[in-house]
């Protein structure tokens, strides 16, 4: 079982490069989540897909967005990537918004 | 602003000892509680679910809920060297018509050999 997949690993870019997050899950679920991880700040979530043709913003979004491409990938992007988005990328996904989320490995970003 | 506080540590067991984690909560409504662990470096995992007052278990893990209190805790009996982690609390919330998780920032427990 692969659950929930995010690539790539580990990425760096110069300020002002652009890049795509992907993540896919094959666990049927329905609602799909980006969050970013530093220290001391735990977990923030970007944003997040309810359903299968929806998005919405979360706690931190600005100078991302987001692609829910089918119900199994919902994908983040940076256009213009920026020191302070140097962070650890997760995916997560959840059959419903109040049940449990199961993560992908992460992508370890920096951001020169 | 939902907000879920846990304190941040290092709380610092000895092996085969009772560790016990809290945290609290500012939403009155949340109906669903979640503990993950995360080892350094790793995604988060989930080890409990717990969605009605009073205790679940779980092998070594035990959940505790307390929606009146708003507080919510784990404990880790005979603890491991293996349970050396940050544990994170996490509450669901409704808001724009759907439900999220909001995440405390941690626990990071030490187990003592």
């Amino acid at each position: 079982n692969a659950g929930v997949t995010q690539t790539p690993k580990f990425q760096v870019l110069k300020t002002g490069q652009s890049m795509t997050l992907q993540c896919a899950q094959d666990m049927n679920h329905n609602s799909m989540y980006w969050y970013r991880q530093d220290p001391g700040m735990g977990l923030r979530l970007i944003y997040y897909s309810a359903s299968e043709g929806t998005t919405d913003k979360g706690e931190v979004p600005n100078g991302y967005n987001v692609s829910r491409l089918n119900k199994r990938e919902f994908s983040l992007r940076l256009e213009s990537a920026a020191p302070s988005q140097t962070s650890v990328y997760f995916c997560a996904s959840s059959s419903a918004g109040n049940q449990p989320q199961h993560f992908g490995d992460g992508t370890r970003l920096s951001i020169l | 602003q939902k907000e879920v506080e846990q304190n941040s540590g290092p709380l610092s067991v000895p092996e085969g000892a009772i560790a016990s984690l809290n945290c609290t909560y500012s939403d009155r409504g949340s109906q669903s509680f979640f503990w993950y662990r995360q080892y350094s470096g790793k995604s988060p995992e989930l080890i409990m679910s717990i969605y009605s007052n009073g205790d679940k278990e779980d092998g070594r893990f035990t959940a505790q809920l307390n929606k009146a209190s708003q507080y919510v805790s784990l404990l880790i009996r005979d603890s491991q060297p293996s349970d050396s982690a940050t544990y994170l609390c996490a509450v669901s919330y409704s808001g724009a018509g759907s439900y999220q998780l909001t995440f405390g920032k941690g626990t990071k427990l030490s187990v003592i050999p």
